[in-house]
């Protein structure tokens, strides 16, 4: 019963870094999904996949890429850390758009310093 | 663009009453869904309830309930006989049924706490 699972749960980056957000799920989701959570301010998509080789923007998608090559992964990248990216992140996958339930990720929590 | 509207940043609730959640949202479309997620302090999302937006009848999952008001745009989460395990920040959330691509539009969300 893995689900979606999200890697790595804690995080410090120095600002200038970059690094990669792994996110595998187990269910044969075709849809895929980045969201950050910041104090207040509920979640923000920032991008979404439909399925293998698709992506797109959602909310607030700069400073972050992403790829799908495989239905089961969806990496979300960060590129030249900023403070401003410190948040927490959640990866969800839905089987379907519309009704589709998403099923989370348990989160991980990256600090830019 | 849709928007979803949590007015209440937090509320609190005697053990054992009940609670009701306010969320609002605003949308040009007639068809599409509405949710409640909770996030307990271990941060993970759940799934509370769900609406669709073309039926009349409330949704209702044991304890939990929605008031849903369509003219209003309302979409309210009514708890009953609280619990301590319902503490939880929970969020309510939109998303179209057109198209296939349809993304969830959360609120700010409500920090529920529940006091013994």
């Amino acid at each position: 019963n893995a689900g979606v699972t999200q890697t790595p749960k804690f995080r410090i980056l120095k600002i200038g870094q970059s690094m990669t957000l792994q996110c595998t799920q187990d269910m044969n989701h075709n849809y895929m999904y980045w969201y950050r959570q910041d104090p207040g301010m509920g979640l923000k998509l920032i991008y979404y996949s439909v399925g293998a080789g698709i992506t797109d923007k959602g909310e607030v998608p700069n400073g972050y890429n992403v790829s799908r090559s495989t239905t089961e992964d969806f990496p979300l990248r960060l590129e030249l850390a900023a403070p401003s990216q410190t948040s927490v992140y959640f990866c969800a996958s839905s089987r379907t758009g519309g009704t589709g339930e998403l099923f989370f990720g348990e989160g991980s929590r990256l600090t830019v310093l | 663009a849709q928007t979803v509207t949590q007015s209440q940043p937090e509320m609190s609730v005697q053990e054992a009453e009940t609670v009701t959640l306010s969320c609002t949202y605003d949308t040009s479309e007639s068809d599409y869904y509405l949710f409640w997620y909770k996030q307990p302090p271990s941060r993970q999302m759940i799934l509370v309830i769900r609406q669709e937006a073309y039926k009349q009848q409330n949704a209702t999952e044991n304890r939990f309930s929605v008031n849903f008001q369509k003219a209003a745009k309302s979409f309210s989460l009514k708890i009953s006989d609280s619990q301590l395990g319902d503490a939880a920040m929970y969020f309510c959330a939109y998303r179209s049924a057109r198209g296939a691509n349809s993304k969830l539009t959360f609120g700010k969300g409500i920090t529920l706490s529940v006091r013994p």
